[in-house]
């Protein structure tokens, strides 16, 4: 089972940020935290991992909380393109290890 | 940036029938993961292919329905076998390349069954 807690649905007006959260309390002290979207009709995307620090890259910023059994995933300038479903996923970082997705947060972001 | 092809792109079948899938990417890997996705559901994991031995179910499914075959390190394929309106779904299968972060998945296949 998904180890993780999102809300289903989400709106955001478009150049505003979007900021979706994901609850992962039950997260160990070796797992990561990822998150990948998927477009409709495409696989899903790799957006940005982080373990406890937060992240930043041209995609998104991670804020994980220090508790680690929170984070949040930060669209800063989002685009009518951003709409999709946003997956937070926990698993350890070890190459090669299976992804199991939750049910994710579908991102409407409104003209 | 890492490639997957994933063949068919699309297909409609008869009840009864099997489809095998065809997954090649553009170096080698040594996991490949299949997913099912039903129509406006998350993705599953179906089975992870690893290159010479046989691949490791999830619960739920199983190797008589799903057979996966994995003959080298860029390629694997995943029939559904004796297929159902049950199975209609989008397959994809997913990698993880030497080097980039995060696992890359195929664009998908489409699945039918009438």
């Amino acid at each position: 089972d998904a180890k993780t807690t999102q809300p289903p649905s989400m709106d955001c007006a478009e150049g505003r940020a979007a900021n979706l959260p994901c609850n992962h309390s039950t997260i160990s002290g070796n797992e990561y935290v990822y998150w990948y979207r998927q477009i409709h009709s495409q696989g899903p995307q790799y957006i940005i991992h982080g373990l406890k620090n937060n992240e930043t890259n041209e995609m998104a910023s991670l804020i994980i909380t220090e508790d680690r059994k929170s984070s949040t995933l930060i669209l800063p300038h989002a685009t009518l393109r951003d709409t999709a479903v946003y997956y937070c996923i926990v698993r350890v970082g070890n190459r090669d290890d299976k992804i199991i997705f939750g049910k994710g947060t579908r991102l409407h972001i409104l003209p | 940036s890492a490639v997957i092809s994933q063949k068919p792109s699309r297909d409609i079948c008869q009840r009864g029938t099997s489809l095998t899938i065809q997954c090649q990417v553009d170096s080698q890997v040594t996991m490949m993961f299949w997913y099912r996705q039903q129509p406006g559901q998350s993705l599953t994991l179906i089975a992870t292919a690893n290159q010479g031995s046989e691949a490791t179910y999830e619960s739920g499914f199983v190797i008589d329905k799903f057979p996966i075959s994995r003959p080298n390190l860029t390629f694997s394929t995943l029939t559904v076998s004796n297929m159902s309106p049950e199975d209609s779904s989008i397959y994809l299968c997913s990698v993880e390349h030497t080097g980039r972060v995060g696992y890359t998945f195929g664009s998908g296949t489409r699945l039918t069954v009438v």
